[in-house]
């Protein structure tokens, strides 16, 4: 049982480029979300998914794009990196919002 | 909108207690409380919904107050493993807030032999 799957683990990336992160879940779990991790900061965050088709802003949406492709696979997309995007990234699910969240391992960015 | 937790840090001696607040100027729907291994993800450890009990395990326990739109985590006879940061996610009533989470800043929990 995988659970929440975040690929990739690591990544560094140039000021200027674009990647995305991947994120996908076998829990069967309608609500999907990315947050971002900085020292002292907690967990903020950037977008999430209700539902297969449905995403919506977080706290911290920009410079950031979102796909839910399908009820499994929710996706983050850095256009342009800047160095204030370094952070830990983490995705997560839930059966509904009245349920608990299981994240995945995180994605750790630097932007250089 | 960040919920505030206290303390920001505490240090135990193994078999010692510890609560951990958390408070929101917000009304809440539900409480969620996680804890975080450094270097790992986040583990779910119990919610807390508007208008239901009190939960928890054998010594690991959570209280709601409604009223207040404060928790708090009960840790008694601390273990080694309970080390690790503790977060309190809140989740506000009504509107397009619902399903998402608001997380504190956390709460740095040393266990020691």
């Amino acid at each position: 049982n995988a659970g929440v799957t975040q690929t990739p683990k690591f990544q560094v990336l140039k000021t200027g480029q674009s990647m995305t992160l991947q994120c996908a879940q076998d829990m069967n779990h309608n609500s999907m979300y990315w947050y971002r991790q900085d020292p002292g900061m907690g967990l903020r965050l950037i977008y999430y998914s209700a539902s297969e088709g449905t995403t919506d802003k977080g706290e911290v949406p920009n410079g950031y794009n979102v796909s839910r492709l399908n009820k499994r696979e929710f996706s983050l997309r850095l256009e342009s990196a800047a160095p204030s995007q370094t952070s830990v990234y983490f995705c997560a699910s839930s059966l509904q919002g009245a349920y608990g969240y299981t994240f995945g391992s995180g994605t750790r960015l630097t932007v250089v | 909108q960040q919920p505030v937790q206290s303390p920001q840090a505490v240090i135990l001696r193994e078999g010692e207690d510890a609560v951990i607040n958390c408070s929101s100027s917000k009304a809440l729907y539900s409480v969620h409380w996680y804890r975080q291994k450094h270097g790992e993800a986040p583990v779910f450890l119990m919610i807390l919904l508007k208008g239901g009990e009190q939960k928890g395990h054998e010594k690991i326990s959570a209280s709601f107050n409604e009223k207040k739109q404060q928790s708090s985590l009960y840790l008694t006879a601390s273990q080694l493993s309970y080390s690790g940061t503790y977060f309190c996610g809140t989740e506000i009533t009504g509107g397009t807030s619902y399903g998402k989470l608001t997380f504190g800043q956390g709460t740095i929990l040393t266990v020691h032999p």
